[in-house]
């Protein structure tokens, strides 16, 4: 079975900060796939990053970055110098191999950075 | 501006109504899904369909009947709903031929209020 854990439920930081959000998960696959979501209040669903099995590349873009260790099987995303657009609740999500069009979601953290 | 549109944004429906949710998106992605979000909960997935055949229904109760009429519009036709079944539904799409391996892209959602 495939899970995924984010451990933080809700961080509440000021703006400036740096801050991380925690992804664990769980797989048989050997070949899979991670996401992270962004879901402003606004309720749609942003696509941020996605990663295969086989890219443990830490990647940033702007203030944003990753880092993916299979070693630990996690998935963790920093925000540098939050700013208060970031508040939003973040989902990561994990699809096996095989095709299959099911994605695993995690709980997601709700994250406030105030001014 | 989300390239997946969804309409109504919201929806107030008593039990005994028959209501549609609709779902468009024009980037020729041949996978659209159905998915349910309660409040402070991740997505849920209800249904899939690859192209233009439904291909996953996650045990979802007759009473929510999906329709894709052709690739680019998918419908959630709803009747004798439960108040337990209000909740956002947020359609999405992907290019379809990797399945969840794609990112998906999201809509806005319709939020819907049974009473």
């Amino acid at each position: 079975a495939q899970k995924v854990t984010q451990a933080q439920t809700e961080i509440s930081v000021v703006e400036k900060e740096d801050v991380t959000l925690d992804c664990v998960y769980e797989t048989r696959d050997t070949t899979y796939y991670l996401f992270w979501y962004k879901q402003p209040p606004s309720g749609e669903l942003v696509f941020l990053i996605r990663r295969n099995s086989f890219d443990e590349q830490n990647e940033i873009s702007g203030r944003y970055s990753w880092n993916f260790q299979k070693s630990t099987s996690s998935f963790n995303f920093t925000i540098t110098a939050s700013q208060v657009v970031d508040s939003a609740v973040y989902f990561c999500a994990l699809s096996g191999q095989g095709g299959s069009e099911k994605l695993v979601f995690g709980k997601g953290t709700k994250l406030t950075v105030n001014p | 501006d989300t390239e997946v549109t969804q309409t109504p944004k919201h929806l107030v429906m008593g039990m005994t109504n028959k209501k549609s949710l609709k779902c468009e998106q024009h980037m020729g992605h041949r996978a659209m899904y159905w998915y349910k979000q309660k409040a402070k909960k991740p997505p849920e997935l209800m249904f899939v369909y690859s192209y233009e055949k439904l291909s996953i229904n996650e045990s979802v109760p007759s009473r929510f009947s999906p329709e894709c009429p052709n690739s680019s519009l998918l419908n959630l036709h709803l009747h004798a709903l439960q108040p337990e079944d209000s909740a956002l539904y947020l359609c999405a799409s992907s290019p379809g031929v990797q399945g969840a391996r794609s990112p998906l892209h999201f809509g806005n959602g319709t939020r819907l209020t049974v009473t």
